[in-house]
């Protein structure tokens, strides 16, 4: 256990529809990022938040978009979404840019997009 | 950051060390070399970083060669449970889980 949840664990939307997955980081961390793992792939970066400001991207596009809470939890939006959406989303919790290394990532949200 | 080349997969004994190698020839000076695993149906769990000098924790120890430009992960005593995606992660920053590029990792298996 991490003490990194995320909701839902499991999730089926039909093309174009837009969708919001939840992640509560471990208590006392600052920073949150949020992963998209393929199927047989490894987890690739979607963006970071640090103190509820968006401070560090990949190479996704803007519907993906997020939010951070004053309570440090934050939210992962995809509109329009496309098949190829599909896919396990993994969020991480840690200390921020002073924190060092660790990070604690969740058991992730499986969307499947049909 | 730089690339990194791992093996597809490995397997190990069950109480034998387990030496998980990692190429990165053209880590520049001032990046980390860092490795997470992921057990499946979970996320990645972070092992263990260093920079230059040998590291070891109660997980795992990192061996970096001198001219930093490979390392191997080693656990000293494998046991099924250590069966997973062990990925090799070289970057610059600290911060987390910032930008970390995964690759597709090495599989490992312990065989009982």
């Amino acid at each position: 256990e991490t003490g990194v949840t995320q909701s839902p664990t499991h999730l089926i939307k039909t093309r174009g529809q837009q969708v919001t997955l939840r992640c509560s980081s471990q208590s006392g961390h600052n920073t949150v990022s949020w992963y998209q793992q393929a199927l047989g792939q490894g987890p690739q970066f979607i963006f970071q938040y640090y103190r509820e400001e968006e401070n560090g991207r990949g190479n996704f596009p803007p519907r993906f978009s997020g939010l951070q809470f004053p309570n440090y939890s934050s939210e992962l939006n995809v509109n329009a979404l496309e098949l190829d959406d599909s896919a396990l989303y993994l969020c991480a919790s840690s200390l921020g840019v002073r924190g060092g290394a660790e990070a604690f990532f969740g058991q992730g949200t499986r969307l499947t997009v049909v | 950051d730089a690339k990194t080349t791992q093996p597809t997969s490995m397997d190990c004994a069950e109480g034998r060390a387990a030496n998980l190698p990692c190429n990165h020839s053209t880590i520049s000076g001032n990046e980390y070399v860092y490795w997470y695993r992921q057990i499946h149906s979970q996320g990645p769990q972070y092992i263990i970083h260093g920079l230059k000098n040998n590291e070891t924790n109660e997980m795992a120890s990192l061996i970096i060669t001198e001219d930093r430009k490979s390392s191997t992960l080693i656990l000293p005593h494998a046991t099924l449970r250590d069966t997973a995606v062990y990925y090799c992660i070289v970057r610059v920053d600290q911060t987390g889980a910032n930008n970390l590029f995964f690759g597709t990792g090495t599989r490992l298996t312990v065989i009982p």
